[in-house]
């Protein structure tokens, strides 16, 4: 299976800063379709997750651009700007190339 | 609105079997894959398979055949899953997902059922 690698574990931020997770797998993620079928999502305490971006770059209907996604391969960052209360809780990075689909462990966003 | 409604908590006792139900709305139930995923506080989410809506064809992933089936019931839009032979380690949140266009991202995701293994 693919192992996704997600650092850090948390992260403490101050509304209003930037920050940056990190997601790294253990196999390429490119599908021999071409695409790259690695997404992002956002668990809120006491919710389902939530998808923010797919295929690495693409922002989810209603996400805020204050999201964004890049990589390649086999090292993706999600990048948020702008931190508001409501992005809070813990972040996950998913692939679905290589069956079966895994997650990595996710990253804690919290308030410093 | 596309809405993923699941069947409530469920308590079951080892070596029973639960079915979790999973009622779609506000699209076209058999044009897209519902997938199901597994959320425990130790090994985080995975992947349990997916089952084609149209055809009824499924995919598992290897740790989980023989544990978990999934069937639909195209009348009702409703998906469900099956975990047989329950121990302790069967205990998490489960949760019905659907994908946006293809299967290889979850767009949309039910509000979870909490499956609880104790004797």
């Amino acid at each position: 299976d693919v192992v996704m690698t997600q650092t850090p574990v948390s992260l403490s931020v101050s509304l209003g800063g930037q920050v940056s997770i990190s997601c790294r797998s253990s196999q390429s993620l490119v599908h021999n379709n071409g695409n790259t079928y690695l997404s992002w999502y956002l668990q809120k305490p006491g919710q389902s997750p939530q998808l923010l971006i797919y295929k690495v770059s693409n922002r989810f209907s209603g996400i805020s651009d204050r999201f964004s996604g890049s990589g390649s391969g086999t090292d993706f960052t999600l990048k948020i700007s702008r931190v508001e209360p409501d992005d809070l809780g813990v972040y996950y990075c998913g692939q679905g190339t290589q069956y079966p689909y895994t997650f990595g462990a996710g990253t804690k966003l919290e308030l410093k | 609105q596309v809405q993923l409604q699941q069947s409530g908590a469920e308590l079951a006792k080892p070596g029973s079997s639960v079915k979790i139900s999973c009622k779609a709305s506000g699209y076209t139930f058999t044009s897209y894959y519902i997938s199901w995923i597994k959320q425990t506080t130790g090994q985080g989410l995975e992947y349990i398979g997916y089952i084609n809506t149209g055809s009824g064809g499924t995919n598992y992933n290897e740790k989980f055949k023989g544990k978990a089936t999934l069937t639909v019931d195209k009348s009702s839009s409703t998906a469900f899953m099956q975990l047989s032979s329950l121990t302790p380690d069967d205990s998490a949140v489960y949760y019905c997902a659907r994908g946006g266009m293809v299967k290889h991202w979850f767009a949309y995701w039910g509000q979870g059922t909490l499956v609880t293994v104790s004797s």
